[in-house]
């Protein structure tokens, strides 16, 4: 049975980097995309980006010159980093494993607060 | 950014059915058989309960049900249960280069 497990630090200052690990316990990374998905209550949710082991990437085009999603397959994990984050950046965030037509395996969620 | 309308609520008793809207456009939910259903219980991950418009996955109850009629796509549960009440969201494949687009999501209310 395939889970996903986050972990990253809740609670930053504007400015600072926001970074993410979403482990992969169960299952392999090969053959699937690995989202970052957000979500707020304001804005509902919003798609941050994707990336597969081969190496295709995908990322919205809104955050994309802040963001940076990687795989690391000696320790079956992804992460994102979001830098210079503002208050807008507070959400939820969630981690999935995907393909264009669904999100079938998804981490627990971690909030993150940007606040001075 | 949510480009997907859904209802804000649904309600209905028990052993009713009930049927959450999910309208996009010729871009997105028109064009793509990439539409899936997703159940959030508060504070928890998403669950997904429908892809590929109509499919269930391995172990949702056939009490879901996923349709598709032009630019808007519907989830129904039938024989509504306490445990059904949770928010639902749909996603989709779109042409457009954010790659997928979010319903707002409805909550579910069993009377």
């Amino acid at each position: 049975q395939v889970h996903l497990q986050q972990w990253g630090a809740g609670l930053l200052k504007p400015s600072e980097t926001l970074s993410l690990t979403c482990g992969v316990f169960g299952g392999s990374l090969s053959g699937y995309y690995w989202s970052w998905i957000r979500q707020t209550p304001g804005k509902g949710l919003e798609w941050i980006g994707e990336i597969k082991v081969s190496g295709s990437s995908n990322y919205n085009p809104s955050l994309k010159t802040r963001i940076s999603i990687l795989l690391d397959t000696s320790k079956n994990q992804v992460s994102l980093d979001l830098s210079s984050v503002t208050a807008a950046d507070t959400a939820l965030y969630f981690c999935s494993r995907g393909s264009p037509n669904a999100s079938d395996i998804w981490g627990q969620g971690t909030l993150v607060t940007v606040s001075s | 950014q949510s480009a997907l309308t859904q209802p804000a609520s649904v309600s209905g008793s028990p052993g009713q059915s009930i049927t959450i809207s999910c309208t996009g456009t010729s871009s997105d939910v028109g064009n793509y058989d990439y539409v899936s259903w997703y159940q959030q219980h508060p504070g928890k991950a998403p669950k997904l309960m429908i892809y590929d418009v109509s499919n269930r996955p391995s172990g949702v109850s056939n009490r879901f049900s996923g349709s598709k009629s032009g630019n808007t796509a519907s989830l129904t549960i039938s024989g509504l249960q306490a445990e059904d009440e949770a928010d639902y969201f749909c996603i989709s494949y779109t042409s457009s280069n954010t790659r997928y687009v979010f319903g707002s999501g409805t909550t579910v209310t069993v009377l």
